[in-house]
């Protein structure tokens, strides 16, 4: 069974911070998306990165895939409020996409 | 382009109730899944169709249901609602060609079972 591991589950920090989210699997997947979901609605999608190795950036969120295509990291720079919700991960795996439980981050003023 | 959307938005329903809940992709869009999420579990994939016909299926009860119209909506069907059925479910609709699977998501159907 293909599984997503995100960590931290909670982070709470102060506008301006930097702070870096990750999600871990054992199998390899053929792509990666990152969410942001909040609250009421459905995720929205951020980012998809397909290459081991890759960086793809959007403002101050910073995307890297792993190379070995396993893994990821999301690096917020600056945070700010708006940058508050759930963040989520999903995988592109043999036959469905796999979500992790994500990331649940609040940004204080 | 519309994005995608989902009605009703919010549903209040009693346990042994049926309901049924809709969903219109992206304009395009032939491929249709739907997830189950809940604050314990998480998002959990329930099923999806690919042009009328389900492609793939998790693992759900078979009092949860689908299909899929020749305009690509969905829609999607529990019976006998147990009050654990209460959650947020979410369409996600995507262009399913070749290469890299996106999906893209509605506002989703808050479902409560009393």
């Amino acid at each position: 069974t293909q599984l997503l591991e995100q960590s931290p589950q909670f982070l709470s920090i102060q506008e301006g911070e930097n702070l870096t989210v990750y999600c871990n699997s054992s199998s390899v997947f053929s792509s990666l998306q990152w969410y942001r979901q909040e609250p009421g609605e459905g995720p929205v999608l951020l980012v998809t990165v397909v290459t081991g190795g890759e960086v793809k950036k959007l403002k101050r969120l910073t995307f890297q895939f792993g190379d070995a295509r396993k893994d990821s990291s999301l690096h917020i720079t600056a945070a700010q409020p708006g940058d508050t919700g759930l963040y989520l991960c999903a995988g592109e795996g043999d036959d469905k996409i796999i979500f992790g439980k994500g990331t649940r981050l609040h940004i204080l003023p | 382009k519309a994005g995608v959307t989902q009605t009703p938005r919010y549903l209040i329903k009693t346990r042994g109730q049926q309901v049924t809940l809709s969903c219109s992709p992206i304009s395009g869009h032939r491929s249709v899944s739907w997830y189950q999420q809940t604050p314990g579990q998480g998002l959990q994939f329930l099923f999806e169709y690919f042009s009328e016909t389900q492609r793939n299926k998790g693992n759900f009860p078979g009092r949860f249901s689908g299909r899929q119209f020749s305009n690509s909506r969905s829609e999607m069907n529990v019976s006998t609602l147990e009050l654990g059925d209460s959650a947020l479910y979410l369409c996600a609709s995507s262009f399913s060609g070749l290469g890299v699977y996106e999906q893209f998501f509605g506002p989703g159907t808050r479902l409560t079972v009393l």
